[in-house]
């Protein structure tokens, strides 16, 4: 069976504090491509990254940060120096090799980030 | 600019009537498009693939009478929620996928209230 769990419900942070929302799966699949999305109170989904299985290198795009670890089956999301905007809703999801082809997601929970001024 | 595109963003229907919500691809051709529920504060659950040319494919515990699904186009997926209560009441969200392969596009979501 395929999962994600995103134990973090909600996150406060001050701005400039650094925060790490996690996200562990389960996959029976040894391909598969694991996404992180934002979902800002206007609703629409918000495409971060993609990253494949046999792609273990985390990966930086300014100030977010992607820890990915087959061993422990995580992708942990960074943001560093969290501003006020980046108060949304952070979904971790993934897609098997069977289905990658045709785009079926199966989402975490969603974690809800408040970055306060 | 969006990619993919969902009309009306929201609607508010009385209980007892049928609401049709469209998912278009902008500039791409979609043989498949997907069809999400999210209910608030929840996350978003596969309801249906909707495939160009012949019949979706529901996820369990959908029904497929309830949430009619046409994929007459490359480009056009409708969702029809017939005969809408108020525990129809969610955010639909679609994506889609150029044929072929590529990135997955979401569509900006339609808000549902039935009344």
């Amino acid at each position: 069976a395929q999962k994600v769990t995103q134990a973090q419900t909600e996150i406060s942070v001050v701005e400039k504090e650094d925060v790490t929302l996690d996200c562990v799966y389960e996959t029976r699949d040894t391909t598969y491509y694991l996404f992180w999305y934002k979902q800002p109170p206007s609703g629409e989904l918000v495409f971060l990254i993609r990253r494949n299985s046999f792609d273990e290198q985390n990966e930086i795009s300014g100030r977010y940060s992607w820890n990915f670890q087959k061993s422990t089956s995580s992708f942990n999301f960074t943001i560093t120096a969290s501003q006020v905007v980046d108060s949304a809703v952070y979904f971790c999801a993934l897609s098997e090799a069977r289905s990658s082809n045709t785009g079926k997601l199966i989402f975490g929970q969603g974690t809800t980030l408040q970055v306060k001024p | 600019g969006a990619v993919v595109s969902q009309h009306p963003s929201w609607v508010i229907c009385k209980s007892g009537t049928s609401v049709k919500i469209e998912c278009r691809s902008l500039d791409f051709q979609a043989t498949t498009m997907f069809w999400y529920r999210q209910f608030p504060k929840q996350s978003l659950m596969l309801m249906a693939t909707s495939n160009e040319g012949s019949k979706a494919t529901y996820e369990q515990g959908v029904e497929k009478d309830k949430f009619l699904i046409n994929h007459a186009s490359l480009t056009l997926s409708t969702l029809t929620v017939t005969s809408a209560h108020p525990e129809d009441s969610s955010f639909y969200i679609c994506s889609a996928r150029r044929s072929g392969g590529g990135e997955l596009f979401f569509g900006e979501g339609s808000r549902l209230t039935v009344l």
